[in-house]
């Protein structure tokens, strides 16, 4: 499974776009990029992943660099919801394994 | 669908205690997993499975058991409870395919133990 390296903190205005960078410079082929966040202390919640191309559903967008080296999530327009902290992840596998994440503070 | 459900919330054993954490899904998901979450740590892995009867170790698993005798349920049995086992665990289910699969967690019990 790739490392992931991602800020421990950021803030974020209300309305604003959040962009959460993430380097996972050791991922292989076949292993995919996930985002899951965890607010406050519940279970965390599966936001977005992709492979090779671009995503984006309803709640963000995840944009991968061509050599898949690292990737950022963005969420278009933060509310005070999206206070949460934020899990990128790579690998293959059903097995995710968690770091530390991004704290992500929404400011009003 | 419920989801995933987990029981109880709340629990609260001596050292020494045994106990079962209860995890059940109604997705019909084939796989199933285990973690803990210290204070202001990442979740570890404890165990997992990916089908009835089939289980497996995760990172920390000792302490722990489990078994999975039907799609919808894993639990969790510690066997003789640790204040090191202090924490919030969550159970988490996904199908299982090769296109990377959205994992759905639980709300989470939280442990002490005493």
């Amino acid at each position: 499974d790739a490392k992931t390296t991602q800020p421990t903190s950021m803030d974020c205005a209300e309305g604003r776009a959040a962009n959460l960078p993430c380097n996972h410079s050791t991922i292989s082929g076949n292993e995919y990029v996930y985002w899951y966040r965890q607010i406050h202390s519940q279970g965390p919640q599966y936001i977005i992943h992709g492979l090779k191309n671009n995503e984006t559903n309803e709640m963000a967008s995840l944009i991968i660099t061509e050599d898949r080296k690292s990737s950022t999530l963005i969420l278009p327009h933060a509310t005070l919801r999206d206070t949460a902290v934020y899990y990128c992840i790579a690998q293959g596998a059903q097995k995710l394994v968690f770091g530390q994440g991004t704290r992500l503070t929404i400011n009003p | 669908n419920a989801g995933v459900t987990q029981t109880p919330k709340f629990q609260v054993l001596k050292t020494g205690q045994s106990m079962t954490l209860q995890c059940a899904q109604d997705m019909n998901h084939e796989y199933m997993s285990w973690y803990r979450q210290d204070p202001g740590m990442g979740l570890r892995l404890i165990h997992y499975s990916v089908g009835a009867g089939i289980t497996d170790q995760g990172e920390v698993p000792n302490g722990y058991n489990v078994s999975r005798s039907t799609t919808e349920d894993f639990p969790l049995r510690l066997l003789s409870a640790a204040p090191s086992q202090t924490s919030v665990y969550f159970c988490a289910s996904s199908y299982l395919s090769g296109a990377g699969n959205e994992q759905f967690f639980g709300p989470g019990t939280r442990l002490t133990v005493l």
